[in-house]
């Protein structure tokens, strides 16, 4: 079975462009989790959907930041302007019923 | 405010010999816990659970104990091999479905 699949798996991108990082969960699964890992933070929540309907964004650090779900299989995270900071690698994850959380290999981005 | 907290970023241990990963959190009223496990350039993986009614989950080689009276828990990798060198974070339920990680410490079993 075929895990949750993020894109790309790492991106280099200067101060100030967009960076759209991609995520599919896995099928029948009904949440679907944005997080960020950082040294200082360790795995941060920026947002999770249920049945593709945004109910948690306080995690998300600032309007740069924006995520849609626009269909089941489908989410996506975009940081516009991007912003030496928000170097990090983020992962998409996914869950039944909000039981055990499957976690994708994570997008490693570095803004310059 | 960080409700889950692993004060280690880093352990090293012996091949062989016994982990243990230690986890603090804030909140009596969280009903379970979760250890997960990451490997460089991979998501984490769950690992192992434990529920608040509980004080002990085995599986083989790991163990988790939870003491609520001190609202610790911890993971215990006994024996030690190599390839559980990697990341361990424990992580509690933040209601909603989704969850408090901590910051993981990283575990380095030495051949």
């Amino acid at each position: 079975d075929a895990g949750v699949i993020q894109s790309p798996r790492h991106e280099v991108t200067e101060m100030g462009q967009e960076v759209t990082l991609r995520c599919k969960p896995i099928s029948g699964h009904d949440y679907l989790f944005w997080y960020r890992q950082t040294m200082m933070r360790g795995l941060e929540l920026l947002i999770y959907f249920n049945n593709n309907v945004p109910i948690d964004d306080s995690g998300m650090p600032e309007d740069r930041f924006s995520a849609k779900m626009p269909n089941a299989s489908f989410s996506t995270l975009k940081i516009q302007p991007s912003e030496p900071r928000d170097s990090a690698v983020y992962f998409c994850a996914s869950s039944l019923a909000g039981n055990t959380i499957y976690f994708g290999e994570g997008s490693w981005l570095t803004v310059v | 405010d960080q409700q889950v907290k692993q004060n280690s970023p880093s352990l090293s241990v012996q091949e062989g010999r016994i982990s243990i990963l230690n986890c603090d959190y804030t909140n009596s009223m969280f009903d379970y816990f979760l250890w997960y496990k990451k490997y460089p350039a991979e998501g984490p993986t769950f690992l192992i659970s434990i529920s608040s009614i509980k004080d002990k989950n085995e599986d083989g080689r790991f163990t988790v104990f939870l003491n609520k009276s001190a609202k610790h828990l911890s993971l215990h990798i006994v024996p030690s091999q190599p390839g559980d060198s990697a990341v361990y974070f424990c992580a509690a339920p933040a209601g909603g479905n989704q969850f408090y990680f901590g910051t993981g410490t990283s575990l380095t079993v030495i051949p």
